[in-house]
């Protein structure tokens, strides 16, 4: 079957750096998609990975490695608007979409 | 600006009553999705649409939900009859493929 995980929660501090990871398993890969959903809101695209390494923008980085199937994302300098649910998705080789169940981070002042 | 809208934000229902959702796709997009989410099971693909040809709705129940692109700028979601574990945030999303989707405001069901 197809599956992705990721941890249910993470608990971190204000100017922390904290890493939220996901691994995979699927049919195929074309492309690993990190989103941001904030409680009541949509899902905001972040991060885009199709190749191995690692990909920054910003405080944001997010890490791939297809051998592995495992991505991580990196979160410096923590603010307390990075509480949110991070979604962890996978373009698999059968053109679809899956969705983990998202990590939800909390961060404390 | 460009943005994926959806219609209505917010729906309660009683048990058997048909609901329709809508969704403008982003101009230019050439693909449509429609999901729920829940606490219990986070995001779920129900349909996915590629120039507006229905490519994936093996998440969606068969017997109660339909899913349909009459033109390209509206996509439509319908439930008939409804239930209560229906109740869910509905999103549609639109992108290119192999690029990023943009997701919609989401449409909050209740159905009693």
């Amino acid at each position: 079957g197809q599956n992705i995980d990721q941890p249910t929660e993470m608990t971190a501090t204000e100017g922390a750096i904290v890493q939220i990871n996901c691994t995979y398993q699927t049919s195929g890969f074309n492309g690993l998609f990190w989103y941001q959903q904030h409680a009541g809101e949509a899902p905001t695209f972040l991060s885009y990975n199709v190749l191995d390494g690692l990909e920054e923008k910003g405080r944001f980085s997010s890490f791939l490695s297809r051998s592995k199937g495992y991505s991580y994302l990196l979160l410096k300098e923590l603010q307390m608007k990075d509480s949110a649910s991070y979604l962890c998705a996978v373009f698999s080789g059968t053109y679809k979409y899956i969705f983990g169940t998202g990590t939800r981070l909390k961060v404390l002042a | 600006d460009a943005r994926v809208t959806q219609t209505p934000r917010d729906k309660v229902t009683e048990m058997g009553q048909e609901v329709t959702m809508r969704c403008q796709p982003i101009l230019g997009h050439n693909t449509v999705f429609w999901y729920r989410q829940t606490m219990m099971q986070g995001l779920e693909l129900l349909a996915y649409f590629r120039n507006r040809a229905p490519l994936d709705d093996s998440g969606m129940p068969k017997d109660r939900f339909s899913a349909e692109m009459p033109d390209a700028t509206l996509a439509t979601l319908k439930i008939q009859p409804s239930e209560p574990r229906d109740s869910a945030v509905y999103f549609c999303a639109s992108g290119l493929v192999r690029n990023e989707q943009f997701f919609g405001p989401g449409t909050r069901l209740t159905v009693l």
